[in-house]
């Protein structure tokens, strides 16, 4: 079985900071680590993945993240917050090779303050 | 090439009504899965169907919760006697293949509101 746990539900981040939204997962197989982004009333939009090879992973909108496999994390970060990043992130994890069931976590609301 | 479409995007339904939440996949996606999302939680795993067929249906509730993907159109979510306690947004995603690697396409979610 496989989990995930987002620590801190609300994160305040002054515009030009940097932002830090951490995850932890517990697997029991190496796993495929996601994020996404929720914006209000809308989808989730897919920001990064992390399946094999590199263990930095680039995506969209200058966020990056680390698949940290000795600390079980997948820590989300961005050097320098735009207004525009005001939103709902969310960490998924599912086992490799299945079909189905992303898992995720229960989520992070990012403020960004002038 | 349009995304996952749900409709509708608002639902309001009186307890005891029955809710039909519609999904059709993107284009060339035959695997579709729902997840619900409560009021400050993440979302849920409910159910994987591809077409014609349920492939798991184990984060489902037992009773007055359905699902189906027919051959022909969308994806339909039912919940029939609505409680208070459905009121969430119901999410559906695509792919097109079983390979989670690519991750899912997510619709806009369609909010259901029992009153």
């Amino acid at each position: 079985a496989q989990s995930v746990t987002q620590l801190g539900s609300h994160v305040s981040v002054s515009e030009g900071a940097l932002v830090l939204l951490r995850c932890n997962y517990s697997s029991s197989v190496p796993p495929y680590l996601f994020w996404y982004v929720q914006y209000p009333n809308q989808g989730l939009q897919l920001l990064l993945k992390y399946t094999t090879g590199a263990t930095l992973v680039k995506g969209i909108n200058g966020f990056e993240a680390e698949f940290k496999k000795s600390e079980t994390s997948f820590h989300l970060t961005k050097p320098s917050a735009h207004m525009s990043d005001a939103a709902e992130y969310f960490c998924a994890v599912s086992i490799t090779g299945t079909a189905s069931k992303l898992t995720f976590g229960t989520g992070t609301r990012l403020q960004v303050t002038l | 090439n349009a995304g996952v479409m749900q409709n509708p995007r608002h639902l309001v339904r009186r307890r005891g009504q029955e809710a039909r939440l519609r999904c059709s996949p993107m284009k060339g996606h035959s695997h579709v899965y729902w997840y619900r999302q409560l009021p400050e939680e993440g979302l849920k795993f409910m159910v994987y169907l591809q077409k014609e067929n349920i492939i798991d249906e184990s984060g489902m509730p037992k009773e007055r919760f359905s699902a189906e993907f027919p051959k022909e159109g969308p994806s339909i979510l039912r919940i029939q006697q609505v409680v208070r306690g459905d009121s969430a947004a119901y999410f559906c995603a695509s792919s097109q293949n079983r390979d989670i690697r690519d991750g899912y396409t997510f619709g806009s979610g369609t909010r259901l509101t029992v009153v």
